[in-house]
Order: C-alpha cells, then sequence, then structure tokens
C-alpha cells in the first residue's frame, strides 16, 4: 500500500541553525500539508502546497519557514533559523482529491526535531 | 476559525468493554470529520470518517455518529481490545486540501 514517507526521522540542530525536513508524498496525490505536534499536545496546521504554491498557511508558518517541492517527488519543509520551541514532530501528508475516502489526508511517520 | 474540543484527554476501559470519545467544533461550514489513530512514535492512521450529509457510519467494531445541528461528532468503539490502546483524535476540515483541526487528543487504555 502506498505511504507517506519522512527523513530524518529524528534530527538534533542548535538554535539558529538551518534545518530540512523531507517527505515523499504518495505519488498521484495532489495536495501537500505540514504539520508539526509539540509533545503532549494536538496536531497543529503548518502549510498546505497545492500546484507548486502554498494555498493555507497557519500564524505559526512565519517567515522562518518554507516549503518546496523541488523535483516530481520530495516536499520539504525549511526552518531557517530554528528556535527552542521549534522542537516538536513534524508530520508531512497528503491528499488525493476524488480517491477513496472525501479527502483523507495521509500521514508520514513523521519527524522528531529537536532544537538545543 | 474552527476550534475543535475533544473529551475525554484519558480513558480506560476494560477489554471487551466500549468506549466513546466525543468532540464538539465551532465552524458549521466543517463538512468532512475524520478520526485518527496516533500509536507511540507513528504518525496519524484515519480509522473512520463521516461527511455532514450523513449522520452515522460504522465500519466493524468502530463507529462515528455526527449530530450537525449540535455541532458534535463521536467516536464509538466496541468490544475494545488491547491493540485499541492509542491516542484518537478527531479533526474537522471544510473542502478537499483545507486544513485539518485537529482535537486535544484522547488517551485510550484497554486493560486486558
Amino acid at each position: 500500500e502506498p505511504e507517506v514517507t519522512q527523513t530524518p526521522s529524528h534530527q538534533v540542530t542548535q538554535m539558529g541553525q538551518e534545518v530540512i525536513l523531507r517527505c515523499v508524498p504518495i505519488s498521484n496525490h495532489l495536495y501537500f500539508y505540514w504539520y508539526r505536534q509539540i509533545l503532549g499536545q494536538k496536531v497543529e496546521f503548518l502549510v498546505s502546497f497545492y500546484n507548486n504554491e502554498i494555498s493555507e498557511k497557519s500564524e505559526i508558518f512565519d517567515d522562518q519557514f518554507s516549503v518546496e517541492r523541488p523535483d516530481g517527488s520530495n516536499f520539504t519543509l525549511k526552518i531557517r533559523s530554528t528556535k527552542l520551541e521549534d522542537s516538536a514532530m513534524y508530520f508531512c501528508a497528503s491528499t488525493a482529491p476524488g480517491q477513496g475516502s472525501y479527502n483523507e489526508q495521509f500521514f508520514g511517520p513523521g519527524t522528531r526535531l529537536t532544537v538545543l | 476559525g474552527e476550534n475543535v474540543e475533544q473529551h475525554p484527554s484519558t480513558l480506560s476501559v476494560q477489554e471487551g468493554d466500549s468506549a466513546v470519545i466525543k468532540c464538539t467544533y465551532s465552524d458549521s461550514a466543517s463538512n468532512y470529520f475524520p478520526w485518527y489513530k496516533q500509536e507511540l512514535g507513528k504518525g496519524p492512521q484515519l480509522i473512520i470518517d463521516i461527511r455532514s450529509n450523513v449522520g452515522e457510519k460504522k465500519d466493524q467494531r468502530i463507529a462515528v455518529t455526527l449530530n450537525k445541528t449540535a455541532k458534535h461528532f463521536s467516536l464509538h468503539i466496541t468490544e475494545t481490545q488491547p491493540e485499541d490502546s492509542a491516542v484518537y483524535f478527531c479533526a474537522a476540515s471544510r473542502n478537499t486540501g483545507n486544513q485539518f483541526y485537529f482535537g486535544t487528543g484522547t488517551s485510550l487504555t484497554v486493560i486486558p
């Protein structure tokens, strides 16, 4: 069964450093998302991406964040200058409208980002 | 924006008993309500979902009910098993491609 994959599974970085989190969505999906989950809290939306541009973003997704689909398969989240409060689990998700459930989002296993 | 509330935050049941988790939402434009199960160290996995044009949906031991008027929906798990132990999240969404608004999660423990 197709699945969303994410790399790395765990990333440790120093405050102020740039990180890139990588995702490979399911191949025929059209919408891509990033969510984050701070330990013990709810899953929070960051950004959605469709047709090679951001379609929606939350207040969390400030100028320190950017997303890119550099080729036909990868979808990346970049944090330019990490802060301690960026420590969280980051989930990538994708959707194929019209297939299966109405607009089910398929989630990857997540990348745990730890900022020291 | 949408606000999704979820209760209870923790739930312990004996194996074989039923478990019910409830969510409310605020945005009447929300029309898709998925439930996700998250096991330790893994991403959320869809277990069941419901659209606003139906009031109930069932899949084996799992069912979801939706009351659009009251803006609440519930997850029902019957004949619970230890492998049902996980964190369950409800969510609400508008149209395809729109973000999911998640509830705060319910940690379900099924005691053998």
